[in-house]
């Protein structure tokens, strides 16, 4: 079985650029999950998907970050404009359900560096 | 709000010994522990999954215990060996998970 894809691996941006990051799940995995995991510490949910309607984006900064999953498979993660606290490693994660039992798969992340 | 703590302190074991970890959750009771690994580069890795009512939960080398007294959960790998070598991660929630910082795990031939 193929495992959650991402692309790129790594990415350099200046400050105040966009950036885009895009997740595969695993095929026939209704949730998906966007992470952010700064250097040493824990990932944190940014933004969860159900199918293609949004369950938890709470701590998503809206002003300059938006995420999509269109016909509930692919996502794409967009930061605009970046500054440099969005330096991080950006996961994608992905699961059959989405319950508290389930297990979450991940990628094996996006490290992003921003100037 | 809910906080998952782990010590960032890293663990250094020779091996052969049983390395312990330790997962501390304040201002919530979750129904569920979940414990990750994560090697350098990559996403964190399944491992295994506690429900309050297990107090004890085993797989092969690894044991977790549940402490809903002390809000605690212990991660144990017994028989230890470099290739245990990795950052563990405890994590807990109702739909999306808190993760704690996780503790690097070094283990010394």
């Amino acid at each position: 079985e193929a495992g959650v894809a991402q692309s790129p691996r790594y990415k350099i941006i200046e400050k105040r650029q966009s950036v885009a990051f895009w997740c595969n799940p695993i095929s026939g995995h209704a949730t998906l999950y966007w992470y952010q995991q700064i250097l040493g510490q824990g990932p944190k949910l940014l933004i969860q998907f159900q199918n293609n309607g949004v369950v938890d984006d709470s701590q998503l900064p809206k002003d300059r970050f938006s995420a999509e999953r269109l016909k509930g498979v692919d996502s794409t993660l967009k930061i605009q404009p970046a500054k440099l606290e969005d330096s991080a490693v950006y996961l994608c994660a992905s699961s059959v359900r989405g319950g508290e039992t389930d297990t979450q798969y991940f990628g094996p992340g996006t490290r992003l560096t921003v100037l | 709000s809910q906080k998952i703590e782990q010590n960032s302190e890293a663990l250094n074991i020779q091996e052969g010994k049983t390395a312990t970890l330790t997962c501390n959750y304040t201002n919530y009771s979750p129904a569920y522990l979940q414990w990750y690994r994560q090697d350098p580069g990559r996403g964190p890795v399944f491992l295994l999954l506690i429900r309050e009512n297990e107090k004890e939960k085993r797989k092969e080398r690894l044991k977790v215990t549940f402490d809903t007294t002390l809000k605690q959960s212990l991660f144990h790998i017994t028989a230890s060996q470099p290739a245990d070598s990795a950052t563990y991660l405890c994590a807990a929630g109702r739909r999306a998970l808190t993760f704690g910082s996780g503790t690097r795990l070094q283990v010394q031939p």
